[in-house]
Order: structure tokens, then sequence, then C-alpha cells
């Protein structure tokens, strides 16, 4: 198992624009979440599912912002109409409930830069 | 104010030091906590997961965890070059999201 892999790693985009990201779990994961990182702060919980099901959504999810993980796989995050303060480090994570721990591990993430 | 609060330094020692990292947090309902190494440009890497209260050593790492005054603690002895990044705080209550503190810079130097 090579652990969570996001792609793309990097993405430029002008503003207006609509971005997807994909983030693909460790296998067997059955948790999985996004989260958004600034520069010099921690990463903020964006949202999660377990399995097919979206579980939480925090308010910093606006309404142009839409997850989904439709056969309880992999996971895509859409940003629609891209604005400047999008732009930030955008991580994905995935855990197992069956484990000892319910213990999230990171993806690389993917590098949002918005002109 | 932030449920979960890390100074953000940056912390500079000498190779061989022993650092000490710390965050405090707000909501009592906290029982898992998490320390979480990240280098430049790249995802968090779990080092310590603890529940609870208590200690929890992993080779050059411990972890300490006191509920009664909301705070826990990351000692790194023996600290290389290698460790130099930023050392995340998390912590949740019974799995799901996790609450971040703002990551703390450390720079090992030879």
């Amino acid at each position: 198992d090579t652990g969570v892999s996001q792609d793309p790693r990097h993405k430029i985009t002008k503003r207006g624009q609509n971005v997807t990201f994909r983030c693909d779990p460790i296998s067997e994961h059955n948790r999985l979440y996004w989260y958004r990182q600034t520069l010099g702060q921690g990463p903020e919980f964006l949202t999660y599912f377990q399995n097919e099901a979206q579980l939480e959504k925090s308010r910093l999810l606006s309404d142009r912002f839409s997850a989904e993980r439709p056969k309880g796989s992999f996971s895509t995050l859409e940003i629609q109409r891209t604005e400047q303060g999008d732009s930030a480090m955008y991580l994905c994570a995935s855990s197992s409930t069956r484990a000892s721990t319910d213990t999230q591990y990171f993806g690389p993430g993917t590098r949002l830069t918005v002109l | 104010q932030k449920e979960v609060e890390q100074d953000p330094g940056p912390l500079s020692v000498p190779e061989g030091a022993i650092v000490s990292l710390n965050c405090t947090y707000s909501n009592s309902a906290f029982q898992y906590f998490m320390w979480y190494r990240q280098y430049s440009r790249k995802g968090p890497e779990l080092l310590m997961y603890t529940y609870s209260s208590g200690n929890k050593e992993d080779g050059r790492f411990t972890a300490q965890v006191d509920k009664s005054s909301k705070y826990i603690s990351l000692f790194i002895r023996d600290s290389q070059p290698s460790d130099s990044a930023t050392y995340l705080c998390a912590m949740n209550n019974q799995g799901g999201k996790l609450i971040f503190g703002q990551g703390t810079e450390l720079s090992v130097k030879p």
C-alpha cells in the first residue's frame, strides 16, 4: 500500500475558473477527510465521508465547494468560480474505524494558486 | 479564541538539544491527541498518538497529555538537523474531524 495519493499536486488557475481535485485513500479505509491549509497555519477541516455518506461539513465549505465520494473509494473536491482567497494547500486524509485507533493519514496535498 | 493554541515559533536549537513543543486547548471533550510533523510543501506525517492523559514514548520522541491542565507536550531528545520541520498538534473527541494548532516551526542547527 502506497498511502494516500492526491492529484494534481499543483494547480494554477485564473479567478473564476472551476477546479477539481482527486484523493485516493489508503485501501480499505472507510473514512476520508478534506482539510485546507494556508501558509503559516494548521490544517482546517472542510468535510468528511464515511463510505459514501458525507457526515460533516464545515461552515468554511461555502456553496462554491462540493465534495463527493460516490463509490466509497476515491473522492473529489470541486471549487467553482475560484477566488484568490481559495489559494491554499488542500489536504486529504483517510482512516479506518475498524482499526484499533482511528488515526488519520495524510496525502501530499494539492497546492492551488488562483491568479 | 482558537480551540487549540500553539506557539508558532520559529524555534532554533543546536543539534543534540532537547526540544519541548507545547499546545493548550479549551475543549475538555478532547480525548485523542496527536502530533504530526510536516516538512515544507509536504503533507503532515503522524508522529505520536495518545489517548487521554499520560505519557507515551517512541524512540527519541515522548508525548505527554495533562487533561486537567488542558496541556499537551512533545519532547524530542538528541535533536537532529533532519528533525527541522513544522510540528502540528491535533486533537478530537471520538474520531471525526481533527482540530489543529497553528504549528511550531523548528530548526535544528548542525
